[in-house]
């Protein structure tokens, strides 16, 4: 079946430093990609996705491209702030149901 | 953007009592939503998939007469943990797509529940 992996947790960074969360998948089709993060106590937010092969997510200066050669959908953020520690979690979707999530990655960010 | 809310927040419960979590689309209709349960430090599990004027489809290992879903219109999806024990302690999460937005979940905040 389908499954995500991401880097291990957890990562801590000092403000302004550049970050880069690792995730690839496995999947019978061409299933759209995710990062969600979740903020302590509270639940998912979208953070940005891919629909297909070579598209750029962005929102608030995290990016990710989705690379169908390598399975991979790499979170990068050149300067991060203590504001976006949070669990990160890349996903996957085929035909927008089934949800199937990485195990999540911890980010700290010290100021 | 699409809002997902659920209710309660939080709850704490004795142990072999019953527990109903609301989870409702705000603005939008949502004829699929699902179900998640979420352990300290780890992953979203998918539980079941609930399905609009029809039964929900549980994942392999979900007890369906422990966890009963129904989905009564469409903004609004029930789950109800039946004879609750401590190990069904837990973040409870749910999930609706929105049509028009391609294949994009909206999450609703979570429940906890403790049970005691």
């Amino acid at each position: 079946g389908d499954s995500v992996t991401q880097m291990e947790g957890p990562v801590t960074l000092s403000e302004e430093a550049f970050l880069t969360i690792n995730c690839t998948y496995t999947a019978t089709g061409y299933p759209s990609l995710f990062w969600y993060v979740q903020y302590p106590g509270e639940g998912l937010q979208l953070l940005l996705k891919a629909t297909k092969a070579d598209d750029k997510g962005s929102n608030k200066g995290f990016e990710a491209t989705y690379r169908k050669e390598t399975t991979s959908f790499h979170l990068e953020k050149g300067s991060v702030q203590v504001s976006d520690s949070a669990v990160y979690f890349c996903a996957l979707s085929e035909h927008g149901q089934n949800f199937v999530f990485g195990p999540g990655t911890r980010l700290s960010v010290l100021p | 953007g699409a809002v997902v809310s659920q209710h309660p927040s939080w709850v704490i419960c004795k142990s072999g009592t019953s527990v109903k979590i609301e989870c409702r689309s705000l603005d939008f209709q949502a004829t699929t939503m699902f179900w998640y349960r979420q352990f300290p430090k780890q992953s979203l599990m998918l539980m079941a998939t609930s399905n609009e004027g029809s039964k929900a489809t549980y994942e392999q290992g979900v007890e369906k007469d422990k966890f009963l879903i129904n989905h009564a219109s469409l903004t609004l999806s029930t789950l109800t943990v039946t004879s609750a024990h401590p190990e069904d302690s837990s973040f409870y999460i749910c999930s609706a797509p929105t049509s028009g937005s391609g294949d994009t979940q909206y999450f609703g905040p979570g429940t906890r529940l403790t049970v005691l």
